[in-house]
């Protein structure tokens, strides 16, 4: 089984400056993906970045990048020029290969919140 | 990606009533999930749909309380039934995507149970 855990339930950065929100997965697959999606309180999910495991380089898009370190199991989310729109729950998912594809095991959650 | 309408988006139940939520994707897609989601907490997997087969329920989740339909390739239904207060959520549901490595998710239902 699959376990994502994201240790920090809440986090606030100033408006323009860096954050880094972490998240750490046990598994036991060798082809899986990552995630991080955003919920604003509009409670839909988007999709912020996705990293495949097979790949070395980190994943960017635009203002987000993530640190993927496959050895130590973690997965961790920098936003840059935070923006009053990033105020959002993120969560950190995981989907494994093989008869699981498409099902996802989410973290516990960050709130952040970006102060003007 | 695949965009997904869900609906009803929000609604206010009598305890002991059934609930019936929609999910349309705008392609076909092989597995729609649903979640549940309890206030402030993370998402929980009830169910998987297939079209043409049973639904794949998680531990804790069982048929009779959540009855899913998956009648085609772009459509899904997951019924709340003799609903109580703690079945008060967010409910989601969720298509793959691309090589069936990514999930997109519709808007959700707030159900509230009185």
């Amino acid at each position: 089984a699959q376990t994502v855990t994201q240790s920090q339930p809440e986090m606030s950065v100033q408006e323009a400056e860096t954050v880094t929100l972490s998240c750490t997965y046990d598994t036991s697959e060798n082809n899986y993906y990552l995630f991080w999606y955003k919920q604003p309180p509009s409670r839909q999910m988007i999709l912020v970045i996705r990293q495949e495991a097979y790949k070395q380089q980190n994943a960017t898009e635009n203002r987000f990048s993530v640190n993927f370190q496959k050895a130590a199991k973690s997965f961790s989310l920098k936003i840059s020029d935070s923006q009053l729109g990033d105020t959002a729950m993120y969560f950190c998912a995981f989907i494994a290969g093989g008869t699981s594809y498409g099902k996802l095991t989410f973290g516990q959650g960050t709130i952040l919140t970006v102060h003007p | 990606s695949a965009v997904i309408s869900q609906k009803p988006s929000r609604d206010i139940c009598q305890r002991g009533t059934s609930l019936t939520i929609q999910c349309q994707v705008d392609s076909q897609v092989t597995m729609m999930f649903w979640y549940r989601q309890q206030p402030g907490q993370s998402l929980t997997l009830i169910a998987t749909a297939n079209q043409g087969s049973e639904a794949t329920y998680e531990s804790g989740f069982v048929i009779d309380k959540f009855p899913i339909s998956r009648p085609n390739l772009t459509f899904s239904t997951l019924t709340v039934s003799n609903m109580s207060p703690e079945d008060s959520s967010i409910y989601l549901c969720s298509a793959n995507g691309q090589a069936n490595t990514e999930a997109f998710f519709g808007q959700g239902t707030r159900l509230t149970v009185v």
